[in-house]
């Protein structure tokens, strides 16, 4: 079946530029996670959905970085006034439910540069 | 909160001979280890996972092992290939929803 999306695939921005990105996680799964991961590094969290619930933004690093799901389906990730060191990998990944025990299937991710 | 830490970060094979990647962790309430490698340009895909109630488990080439008193588990590949060159990460869950990974390893396995 269809796994995770992630699009756009490649996202050239300018400095101070806001870019959003989109994630439709696999049909049915009530938790969506999104991962930064910068050049060499390992995945750092950003934030968790769970079904209606209100999500844990305890791994954002800024203010500039907020995230929402619609529907408890897709997920838009947008950063504001983009900066360089903004510039990673941007993995979302989703999982059947929340528990601890659930498998988390990632998309193949969306490469940000910022110039 | 929970650290993981992995070892090493680069690790070179002859095709045929083993591989063993190490992750240890802080938070003694994490209950799930999962291991993903990841391609290059692609996100990580999941391989093996562990829970805490199990010390072993195997699939075919991997296997994967976890010692709850020491904190640490570990990637087994045998008889490695050429296409088990990879960048393959440990992650620790704890607190229900909160997934830690370590820095990971690139491996690469020389024919």
């Amino acid at each position: 079946g269809a796994g995770v999306s992630q699009s756009p695939s490649n996202k050239v921005t300018e400095k101070g530029k806001d870019v959003e990105l989109r994630c439709d996680p696999i049909s049915g799964h009530t938790a969506l996670y999104w991962y930064r991961q910068s050049l060499g590094q390992g995945l750092e969290f950003l934030i968790y959905f769970q079904g209606n619930s209100a999500p844990d933004k305890s791994g954002l690093p800024s203010d500039r970085f907020s995230a929402e799901r619609t529907g408890g389906s897709v997920s838009t990730l947008t950063i504001q006034r983009t900066q360089q060191e903004d510039s990673a990998v941007y993995l979302c990944a989703s999982s059947l439910e929340i528990g601890g025990t659930d498998t988390q299937y990632f998309g193949p991710g969306t490469r940000l540069t910022v110039l | 909160g929970e650290n993981v830490e992995q070892h090493p970060s680069t690790l070179s094979v002859q095709e045929g001979d083993s591989a063993v990647i190490k992750c240890t962790y802080s938070d003694s309430a994490s209950n799930y280890f999962p291991w993903y490698k990841q391609e290059l340009g692609k996100g990580p895909q999941l391989i093996i996972d562990i829970r805490s109630n199990v010390g072993e488990k195997k699939d075919q080439r991997i296997a994967v092992t976890l010692n709850k008193t020491a904190k640490h588990f570990s990637l087994h590949i045998t008889e490695t290939q050429p296409e088990d060159s990879a960048v393959y990460f440990c992650a620790a869950m704890y607190n229900n929803n909160d997934m830690r990974f370590g820095a990971g390893t690139r491996l690469t396995v020389k024919p």
